[in-house]
């Protein structure tokens, strides 16, 4: 089975700081894929970023960039240079081809103080 | 371009009535389908999965079921609602490198 895990329910940071925000995966599958999702409090789901398990380069999206640990399972986000439009729930997210089943994390709070 | 409509966007049930939540995709075929619901401030927990006419994965037991009666449509039911089965509903399809959501139905049952 495939479990994705986000063990910090709120961060907080100040606007222009960096932010990390952590999640680590489970799964048997050798080929699949990570996504960090934003949601804002209209509720529309936004990709972030994403990452191919099968890429050992570590996708970047302007200020957002991953530190994909792949031996240890972890897909964290990192936010950089925050602005108040970031404050937002983040989800990260597992997706396999084998199953095709896309499986969520609990996600994280994100706030920003100006 | 691709879309995915989901309706109604808000919905009151009293318990014990049934529940029918449709999603509805344009602009691609064969897409992969998925119903979540997310509680009040939790995550999105997965409940049905779907990669293709009549093939559905459950993630969750009991009240609810879905169906895909067709290609690009995705039904969430319920015969009798649970106070329990109140939250916030999203449809999603994706072709496996991103995934696109619905703008969700918030579901309160009374």
């Amino acid at each position: 089975a495939q479990t994705v895990t986000q063990s910090q329910p709120e961060m907080s940071v100040q606007e222009a700081e960096t932010v990390t925000l952590s999640c680590t995966y489970d799964t048997s599958e050798s080929d699949y894929y990570l996504f960090w999702y934003k949601q804002p409090p209209s509720r529309q789901m936004i990709l972030v970023i994403r990452q191919e398990a099968y890429k050992q380069q570590n996708a970047t999206e302007n200020r957002f960039s991953v530190n994909f640990q792949k031996a240890a399972k972890s897909f964290s986000l990192k936010i950089s240079d925050s602005q108040l439009g970031d404050a937002a729930m983040y989800f990260c997210a597992h997706y396999t081809g084998a199953n095709s089943k896309l499986t969520f994390g609990k996600g994280i709070t994100l706030s920003v103080r100006p | 371009s691709q879309t995915i409509h989901q309706w109604p966007a808000t919905l009151v049930q009293p318990v014990g009535s049934p529940l029918s939540l449709e999603c509805t995709v344009e602009g691609t075929s064969n897409p992969n389908l998925y119903w979540y619901r997310q509680a009040a401030g939790r995550g999105l927990q997965l409940l049905f999965y779907s990669v293709g006419i009549g093939q559905i994965s459950s993630e969750v037991p009991q009240n609810l079921s879905a169906s895909r009666p067709q290609d690009r449509q995705f039904i969430l039911s319920s015969k009798k609602l649970l106070l329990s089965d109140s939250g916030f509903y999203l449809c999603a399809w994706s072709l496996m490198l991103e995934a696109f959501f619905g703008q969700g139905t918030r579901l309160t049952v009374v």
